[in-house]
C-alpha cells in the first residue's frame, strides 16, 4: 500500500514572500512519481510540478520547486515570492504500483 | 487541446433518489479515474479505467455505485440510492497511460447534493 501525509491543515504566508508546504510518504515501490495540484476555490485540480524516484536532481517549474528528500520520503513544495493567487489547497499525490493516492491538503492563504 | 468534460457541475437530489454523472477524458488518455472528494478532505479514488476495462474498484460502494466506460472512451458514473454521505465533488481525470511519471488531468467536477 502506499499513504501519503500532510502534516499542515492551513499556512499562511506575506506576499512575495516564500513558503514551504510539507510532504511525507510511505511505499514499497521501488519507482513512483509524486506531484503537486493546486485547487482554488473554484474547484478545478491543476497540476504543478512531478519528480520521480529516480531523478536526482529536485524539480522546478517556474516559482515552484520540490524539495525530493528520498530516504527521508519527503517531498516538500516550495512557492517562491508568493502571489495573492497562490492562495488555495495544495495536494501531494503519488503514483506508483498501486492506485495514485492524494493527501488531505493544506489550505494555503497568502496575506498582500 | 480540449480537457476532461463533466457534466452536469451542479446536482441537488433527495436521499435515495438515483443520479449520474459523465465524463470524457482527453482525446487518447487510456487511463480514466473517477475520485470522491468530501468537503475538505482529499480526493478518493472510486474507480479506474485502462480503455474499457476496470484496474481497480477497490473502494468503490458496489452497493449503490457503478461504473461503467462500454468503448473504451466517454464514462459515466452513477449512484442508486444515493445517501445523505453521498454529498461530495465527484472529479473524473485521465491520463494517457498508467505509468507512473504521467500526471492526471482532471475535470471541474461534479458537486452533488443529497438533502
Amino acid at each position: 500500500a502506499q499513504k501519503i501525509t500532510q502534516t499542515q491543515p492551513g499556512m499562511f504566508v506575506q506576499e512575495k514572500e516564500a513558503v514551504t508546504l510539507d510532504c511525507t510518504y510511505d511505499t514499497s515501490d521501488q519507482s513512483y512519481g509524486l506531484f503537486w495540484y493546486k485547487q482554488p476555490s473554484s474547484g478545478e485540480m491543476i497540476f504543478l510540478i512531478y519528480q520521480g524516484s529516480y531523478d536526482e536532481q529536485n524539480a522546478t517549474e517556474g516559482r515552484y520547486s520540490l524539495n525530493f528528500q528520498k530516504a527521508r520520503k519527503s517531498a516538500n513544495l516550495v512557492i517562491s515570492a508568493s502571489q495573492l493567487g497562490d492562495s488555495a489547497m495544495y495536494f501531494c499525490a503519488m503514483r506508483g504500483s498501486y492506485i495514485p493516492t492524494f493527501g488531505r491538503g493544506t489550505s494555503l492563504i497568502v496575506h498582500p | 487541446e480540449a480537457g476532461v468534460a463533466q457534466s452536469p457541475r451542479y446536482k441537488i437530489i433527495e436521499k435515495r433518489q438515483s443520479v449520474a454523472f459523465w465524463c470524457n477524458p482527453i482525446s487518447g488518455h487510456a487511463t480514466l479515474y473517477w475520485y470522491q472528494q468530501i468537503l475538505g478532505q482529499g480526493p478518493k479514488l472510486l474507480i479506474q479505467f485502462q480503455n474499457n476495462g476496470v484496474v481497480d474498484d477497490s473502494q468503490l460502494p458496489k452497493d449503490r455505485f457503478s461504473a461503467e466506460r462500454l468503448k473504451g472512451v466517454d464514462s459515466t458514473l452513477k449512484i442508486q440510492p444515493a445517501k445523505l454521505e453521498d454529498s461530495a465533488v465527484y472529479l473524473c481525470a485521465s491520463s494517457l497511460g498508467l505509468a507512473n511519471t504521467g500526471e492526471l488531468f482532471f475535470g471541474e467536477g461534479s458537486r452533488l447534493t443529497v438533502l
